[in-house]
């Protein structure tokens, strides 16, 4: 079965360093969302592209992250300056459409950050 | 308040029992309904889902919507040492943000 691909899977950094997380979504799949997952909490989501446009944003700190889709398929989350609050699960997801469970999110294993 | 409430337990069972897990939700405008289930150092993966008020069985599993309580249901039957996890409910809006509950971690003890 095809899957979302992330890598890093883990990452530590020092504050006020820069981090990048990349994610592959499934082939075909137009939307590609950016959650985040702070241990004992459900995924909160970041950001969501519609191929390589972004259709919502609202949730992303924009002073420090930034996410990018470039050609429509792969993407890139960002973080710079780090901050100890980052510390967090950062998830990548892709279904074929949005907003139905008709096309259902994948999710990907995350990237595991630590900021000390 | 948050739109989606849900017991992050932990809840513990013995092997072969029928478990209980639940969320309520305050956003009336929530049309779908969805089970996800998340390993430790996995990401979520859908159980299931539905649409209308009622029950919807797969396998040991069986979901349970009431709109007027708003309120969610997900039964696990024979609860097994593998069905150990976190058990997310999850909503949306037709068009709009998936909105997660906290996660309930189930422990289920051979």
């Amino acid at each position: 079965e095809a899957e979302v691909a992330q890598s890093p899977r883990y990452k530590i950094t020092e504050k006020s360093q820069a981090v990048a997380f990349w994610c592959d979504p499934i082939s075909g799949h137009a939307t590609l969302y950016w959650y985040r997952q702070i241990l004992g909490q459900g995924p909160e989501l970041l950001v969501q592209f519609q191929d390589e446009s972004v259709v919502d944003d609202s949730q992303l700190p924009k002073d420090r992250f930034s996410a990018e889709r470039l050609k429509g398929v792969d993407s890139t989350l960002k973080i710079q300056p780090a901050e100890l609050g980052d510390s967090a699960m950062y998830l990548c997801a892709s279904s074929l459409a949005p907003g139905t469970p008709n096309s259902p999110l994948h999710f990907g294993n995350g990237t595991r950050l630590t900021v000390t | 308040q948050k739109e989606v409430e849900q017991d992050p337990g932990p809840l513990s069972v013995p092997e072969g029992a029928i478990v209980s897990l639940n969320c309520t939700y305050s956003n009336s405008a929530f049309q779908y309904f969805m089970w996800y289930r998340q390993y430790s150092r996995k990401g979520p993966e859908l159980l299931m889902y539905t649409y209308s008020s009622g029950n919807k069985e797969d396998g040991r599993f069986t979901a349970q919507v009431d709109k007027s309580s708003k309120y969610i249901s997900l039964f696990i039957r024979d609860s097994q040492p593998s069905d150990s996890a976190t058990y997310l409910c999850a909503m949306i809006e037709y068009g709009n943000k998936l909105v997660f509950g906290a996660g309930t971690i189930l422990r289920v003890k051979s």
